[in-house]
């Protein structure tokens, strides 16, 4: 089985600051990592995945995540945040080819409230 | 291409009704799942579908029931809703690599 744990609740953070919004996991496969975003009163959009490869992956609007398998986390980072950045974010992992439908386990989320 | 949708977006039941909520896609995907989403406790899966005529409990699946008689409709039931099933519920169907695309949820509260 897997977990995932997302320390931080809340994050307030100003515009055009940075920021990092950490995710670590637990599993004893190897597995496929998530993030997701969720704007106000709207669905889950995937925002970037890790599956192969290189450990550092990207969005299209600037956000990056770093696989440490080491460590087993997959902290979320942006060095400059916008207002429309403001949402909730939620880390997720699947197993990897495990039979099991590619079940998605979910962090709690973390809010990120960016202001002015 | 419309995606993944969901009706209602809303509902108000009563304690001991029934209902239906209706998940379409119209990608062709072969996997489909049902979460419910709590403050606080991120989202958990209900149960998900392999394919068409399949179906398979999740985390939390007590009090639902599911169908997949068609392969882009997925069916989640409350046979006698519970103050505790109120929720948020989105329903996501899956690509081959692992990418999950999710619905605009329905908001169900039961009184």
């Amino acid at each position: 089985a897997q977990s995932v744990t997302q320390l931080d609740s809340q994050v307030p953070v100003f515009e055009e600051a940075p920021v990092e919004l950490r995710c670590n996991y637990s599993s004893s496969v190897s597995v496929y990592l998530f993030w997701y975003v969720q704007y106000p009163n709207q669905g889950l959009q995937l925002l970037l995945k890790y599956l192969s490869g290189s450990t550092l992956v990207e969005s299209i609007n600037g956000f990056e995540a770093e696989f440490n398998k080491s460590q087993t986390s997959f902290h979320l980072r942006k060095p400059s945040v916008h207002i429309s950045d403001t949402a909730e974010y939620f880390c997720a992992v699947s197993a990897l080819n495990t039979g099991t439908a590619s079940k998605l386990t979910f962090g709690t989320g973390t809010r990120l409230q960016v202001t002015l | 291409n419309a995606g993944v949708t969901q009706t209602p977006k809303f509902r108000v039941l009563k304690t001991g009704q029934s209902m239906t909520l209706l998940c379409a896609q119209d990608m062709n995907h072969e996997y489909m799942y049902w979460y419910r989403q709590d403050p606080g406790m991120g989202l958990r899966l209900i149960h998900y579908s392999v394919g068409e005529g399949t179906t398979a409990k999740g985390e939390v699946p007590d009090g639902y029931n599911v169908s997949r008689l068609k392969k882009q409709n997925f069916l989640l039931g409350l046979e006698s809703a519970a103050p505790s099933q109120t929720s948020v519920y989105f329903c996501a169907s899956r690509e081959l690599t692992d990418t999950q695309y999710f619905g605009p949820g329905t908001r169900l509260t039961v009184l």
